[in-house]
């Protein structure tokens, strides 16, 4: 079975710190992916940043990047120089091998809540 | 309007109402997700549509009921709600490669009284 754990359910940060949100998972397939969605009090889930299993560089996208160390099975999202904005849940989630050949199924962890002090 | 919308953003409804929730999306994307999030629990696929084929039902109650009548639109129509079906609900789609992230929507807050 597949399991997304985060074991950070809040984060205090000063702004323009740097902050390590951690995330360990467990499959048993080869071949997947793993994302980072935030979610805003406003409800709508955006995503990240995407890291797949067979990449060798650590995926990063502007301020975010993603910690990836397979044998470890861990995925932890850096966000540099962190910003007032960046206040939110943090998701961890990762997709299995392929199911079908037109959709995706991705699990989700429980998130972290991040606060960013002034 | 880009992205996902939803319709509504909040609704309240009593446990004998019928009612439905509307979703949108104006990417191209073939693959259309209905979730919901309760208080203090993970993110929980209800369904998966592929191409407006119903792919996956994740034991979600006969009470919520999925209809995808094009690739562009998806609504969950709810009838007989329980209280504890209160949550947010939440719709993604996805481009159809089945390798690719999803993009979700603002979410439908349901309150069940």
């Amino acid at each position: 079975a597949q399991k997304i754990t985060q074991t950070q359910p809040g984060m205090f940060v000063q702004e323009k710190e740097a902050v390590t949100l951690d995330c360990t998972y467990d499959t048993s397939d080869q071949s997947y992916g793993l994302f980072w969605y935030k979610q805003p009090s406003s409800g709508e889930m955006i995503f990240l940043i995407y890291q797949g299993s067979y990449d060798e560089q650590n995926a990063t996208e502007g301020r975010y990047s993603l910690n990836f160390q397979k044998a470890r099975k861990s995925a932890n999202l850096v966000i540099s120089a962190s910003q007032l904005g960046d206040s939110a849940m943090y998701f961890c989630a990762m997709r299995g091998a392929i199911k079908y050949s037109s959709a995706s199924k991705i699990i989700f962890g429980s998130g972290t809540r991040l606060s960013i002090r002034p | 309007e880009t992205g996902v919308t939803q319709t509504p953003r909040h609704l309240v409804m009593g446990m004998t109402n019928k009612k439905s929730l509307k979703c949108e999306q104006h990417l191209g994307h073939n693959a259309m997700y209905w979730y919901k999030q309760s208080a203090k629990k993970p993110l929980e696929l209800m369904f998966v549509y592929s191409l407006e084929e119903r792919v996956e039902n994740n034991s979600v109650p006969s009470r919520f009921s999925p209809e995808c009548p094009n690739s562009s639109h998806l609504f969950l129509h709810l009838h007989t709600l329980q209280p504890e079906d209160s949550a947010l609900y939440l719709c993604a789609s996805s481009l159809g490669t089945g390798y690719d992230e999803q993009y979700f929507g603002p979410g439908t807050r349901l309150t069940v009284t």
